[in-house]
């Protein structure tokens, strides 16, 4: 079973500045089938990145994806207030489905 | 635009059990893996079943495995979910996913709807 952990647990920027947030698998996730989700409360979490680096429908070109292996980051460049939200990280290599415990994103 | 509907949450007591569903609309159904997933404030996300397209393969979480039943009805557009014997740790908001690719089961997926709360509490 993939153990996906994210860094760090909260992050507190302002608007304009850019984010990084980072997943570290346990092992190398094959295909790098890394996703990642941005959920905001009341709604339903929403699909930004497929793929490590693929961009989902919609999603600003704020967002992107990168890393291979076992290291993955998703950058958020230009932060707006609508940012902030849990941002979690996915990988669909193989079952049991796993996500990361989140990372937290304040924009202030 | 795909939507799913969740239904079927509330407020249970431990030891009882609960049938959750789903209603598809916006795709055909048919063509696509669904799965249900979990959010609670102490867990995050949490992946539970998956179903395939045609309802003949199942897969599960280990941590949940024995006392959950995943179905589907392709006629009507709908998924279920049966989950025994709940504790308050089961206590989360219950989302049905739709496979990303059209296929037998697509392990990548996207959210659609608002989810159903289930809260576990004597």
């Amino acid at each position: 079973e993939y153990v996906l952990t994210q860094s760090p647990g909260t992050l507190s920027l302002s608007p304009g500045e850019r984010a990084t947030l980072s997943c570290r698998a346990s092992e190398s996730v094959s295909s790098n089938y890394l996703a990642w989700y941005q959920e905001k409360p009341g709604l339903a979490p929403r699909l930004l990145i497929y793929g490590a680096s693929s961009r989902a429908t919609g999603i600003p070109d704020r967002f992107s994806g990168s890393g291979s292996g076992a290291d993955f980051t998703l950058t958020i460049s230009r932060l707006e207030p609508e940012d902030s939200a849990v941002y979690y990280c996915q990988q669909y290599a193989s079952s049991p489905i796993t996500f990361g415990q989140g990372t937290r994103l304040e924009i202030e | 635009q795909v939507r799913l509907v969740e239904s079927g949450g509330g407020a249970v007591q431990p030891g009882t059990s609960l049938r959750l569903s789903c209603a598809a609309s916006g795709f055909t159904f048919g063509n696509y893996g669904m799965h249900w997933v979990r959010q609670s404030p102490g867990r995050g996300l949490e992946w539970m079943a998956a179903i395939s397209n045609d309802g003949n393969t199942k897969i599960s979480a280990d941590s949940v495995k024995a006392r959950l039943t995943i179905s589907r009805d392709n006629s009507k557009g709908t998924l279920s979910l049966q989950i025994t014997s709940l504790s308050v740790d089961d206590t989360a908001v219950y989302y049905c996913a739709k496979g990303f690719y059209s296929s037998h089961i697509s392990f990548l997926f996207e959210f659609g709807g608002q989810g159903t709360p289930v809260i576990v509490s004597s």
